[in-house]
């Protein structure tokens, strides 16, 4: 079964710092898709970044960049210069044919 | 920026009632999908839709659960005898595509249903 795991539960790091969210996954696909997800209080789900497998080159979004190793099938999330407004849950995710498979999630939290 | 939207926000049920969750996809998409997340665990893949049919459902969408397309652009989710454990957010998702093309899937801000 494909799986994503987030070995991360909880981390807290205080505010302008750089953080990075660990994610590993298994899929047997050769071409899929990876995400990562916010999720604030309100429990609206957020996408932050987007890889595609198949780019070599690492996604990035203003402060969010990822670290994608293919072989080692890890994609890890950078937030750079952390902001009061980061704090939330973060879901890594993984495309299976047309549905996404979530991790259980890191929950981050940025002191002031 | 379109986005998908869902009503109602929250819905309080008693358990044996049904229940109709409803989400309007972006107007130009295709594909169709139900999440649902248990409070305090991680969101789970329901149901996926397109072209009016399911393509794929996972074990947790059994015979109580039923989807449908029922004009052009809502997308409903119904729950036809609800238990405690149904208690969740409930998150509709759309997509242009499906697989092996652009992929990504918008997600509406959820619906929270409580079943007491």
């Amino acid at each position: 079964a494909q799986t994503v795991t987030q070995s991360q539960p909880e981390m807290s790091v205080q505010e302008a710092e750089t953080v990075t969210l660990s994610c590993t996954y298994d899929t047997s696909e050769s071409n899929y898709y990876l995400f990562w997800y916010k999720q604030p209080p309100s429990r609206q789900m957020i996408l932050v970044i987007r890889q595609e497998a198949y780019k070599q080159q690492n996604a990035t979004e203003n402060r969010f960049s990822v670290n994608f190793q293919k072989a080692a099938k890890s994609f890890s999330l950078k937030i750079s210069d952390s902001q009061l407004g980061d704090t939330a849950m973060y879901f890594c995710a993984c495309t299976r044919d047309d549905k996404i498979i979530f991790g259980k999630g890191t929950r981050l939290h940025i002191l002031p | 920026e379109p986005e998908v939207t869902q009503t109602p926000s929250h819905q309080v049920t008693q358990m044996g009632q049904e229940v109709i969750l409803r989400c309007v996809p972006i107007s130009n998409h295709l594909y169709f999908y139900w999440y649902r997340q248990i409070l305090g665990q991680k969101v789970e893949f329901l149901v996926s839709f397109y072209n009016n049919e399911i393509s794929e459902k996972s074990e947790i969408f059994d015979d109580q659960f039923s989807v449908e397309r029922p004009d052009g652009s809502n997308f409903t989710l119904k729950i036809r005898s609800t238990k405690l454990e149904d208690s969740a957010m409930y998150f509709c998702a759309s997509s242009v595509t499906g697989r092996r093309l652009t992929y990504e899937q918008y997600f509406g801000p959820g619906t929270r249903l409580t079943v007491t």
